[in-house]
This record gives structure tokens, C-alpha cells and sequence, in this order.
């Protein structure tokens, strides 16, 4: 099993739909998750954390789900704007010690059509 | 005003040469990091250094060198390129090597041929 991972889509919906994506991560001793976005030819750039007991920013969602190990994301009236690659990052600290190690899913591809 | 920055932007050349890649971050971070990404997007990190000490190498060949020569800067020294190296390599860095948010470089995009 990857470590993490996440349905590389596309998904493909109209302007204003709702979507929502899962990521899920194989280590149990996984401390902290985000969400990033990364445009066509561009850097990642950090959307949102994600904290235990959910957050929104805006239009968007994040959940964790410690039990089932997975994290989600929820996009509410999508825009055109909103077609990118979303990555999930897991942090794992290892049982060697060390420091945090970063892990990104695939990304899955997101593409908002009028 | 640019957070973190690589040069050069793109990177052509023969196999069996070496080439360097330069980051530089303005934001008085402690950590920095170098990431491959692959032509089926796969980001994976390679190294991490806190504060010019490596804290994070994965698997990767020896063939790679971080150099850090203080913490705003952190070199990647490629010898004997492959056509397997072919990918780009994002630099990034975070406030400390704690799972905190990381500022990625625009990427330089290295083609092996």
C-alpha cells in the first residue's frame, strides 16, 4: 500500500458544483496534513492545513479522519478558477528519530468547466 | 521581493555531464528542502537541511550532493546526469523542520538527453 494516496481523477464538473476529494495515508503515527494546490508548469502552494476537528476557509473544507485514516477536502460552488492539481502532504515523524518527514500524494486533477 | 527562488529556471544537457541548481529563500527560514518531480507528477523529497545541518536524506543516488553554506541557501549538485534525472526539482522551505507549512521555489525544470 503507497503511503499515501489519492484518486489522480480528473473530475471534471460544471461551474458552481460542489466536490470533494480523499486522501488517504498508511502511517497511523502521521502528525500533521495539508492540502496544497499546484497549477499547470507552477510551484505547490499551500491551500490549507488540516486540524482535527475540521476547518473551512471560504468555499473550502478540510477534514481529517484520524480512525480511517484519511483526509478530505470539500470545494462548494467551484469556480474556473478552481481547476488545478490539489496534493494531500501527511508528516510523519519517524520511529528512528530524525526530523519530519513530508509525504505527497499524486494530486488529483481538478478541472472546473463554465 | 521573491520568498524562494532557483536558477536556472531551465536546465538542458547532455548525459554523463554535472550541473548545479541554486535555491535562495528570503524568509529567514530554518529549514530548506529539495524535491523531485517526476513526468507523472510524483513530488517526492529528496533532502532537508535545518539550519545548514542535513536532517532529511531519502534514497537517493549518490550521485546527488546538497551543499548548504548557510540557511538561506541550499545548492543541488547533480554528477554524471542520466536520462532517469530528466524531471523537475522543486526547492522549498518551512519555518523549522516541524510539520509547518513549506514555500515552494518556481522549479527548475531539467531535461537529460
Amino acid at each position: 500500500r503507497k503511503e499515501v494516496e489519492q484518486d489522480p481523477g480528473p473530475f471534471n464538473v460544471p461551474e458552481g458544483a460542489t466536490v470533494a476529494f480523499n486522501c488517504t495515508y498508511s502511517n497511523s503515527a502521521s502528525q500533521s496534513f495539508f492540502w496544497y494546490r499546484q497549477d499547470c508548469r507552477k510551484e505547490p502552494k499551500l491551500l490549507m492545513s488540516v486540524y482535527s476537528s475540521g476547518n473551512e476557509d471560504g468555499r473550502f473544507t478540510a477534514q481529517l479522519n484520524r480512525a480511517s485514516q484519511y483526509i478530505s477536502l470539500l470545494i462548494r460552488d467551484s469556480k474556473l478558477s478552481d481547476s488545478a492539481t490539489y496534493l494531500c502532504v501527511v508528516n510523519t515523524f519517524p520511529a528512528s528519530g530524525g526530523s519530519y518527514i513530508p509525504t505527497f500524494g499524486r494530486g488529483t486533477s481538478l478541472i472546473v468547466h463554465p | 521581493d521573491t520568498a524562494v527562488s532557483q536558477t536556472p529556471k531551465y536546465l538542458v544537457t547532455q548525459m554523463g555531464n554535472d550541473k548545479s541548481i541554486k535555491c535562495e529563500q528570503n524568509l529567514g527560514h530554518d529549514t530548506m528542502y529539495w524535491y523531485k518531480q517526476d513526468s507523472k507528477k510524483f513530488l517526492k523529497i529528496m533532502f532537508s537541511y535545518n539550519n545548514k545541518e542535513l536532517i532529511i536524506n531519502e534514497t537517493v543516488p549518490n550521485r546527488f550532493s546538497p551543499k548548504s553554506p548557510d540557511k538561506a541557501h541550499l545548492n543541488l549538485h547533480i554528477n554524471s546526469l542520466e536520462l532517469g534525472d530528466s524531471a523537475v526539482y522543486f526547492c522549498a522551505s518551512s519555518v523549522d523542520r516541524g510539520a509547518d507549512t513549506q514555500y515552494f521555489g518556481p522549479g527548475t525544470r531539467l531535461t537529460v538527453l
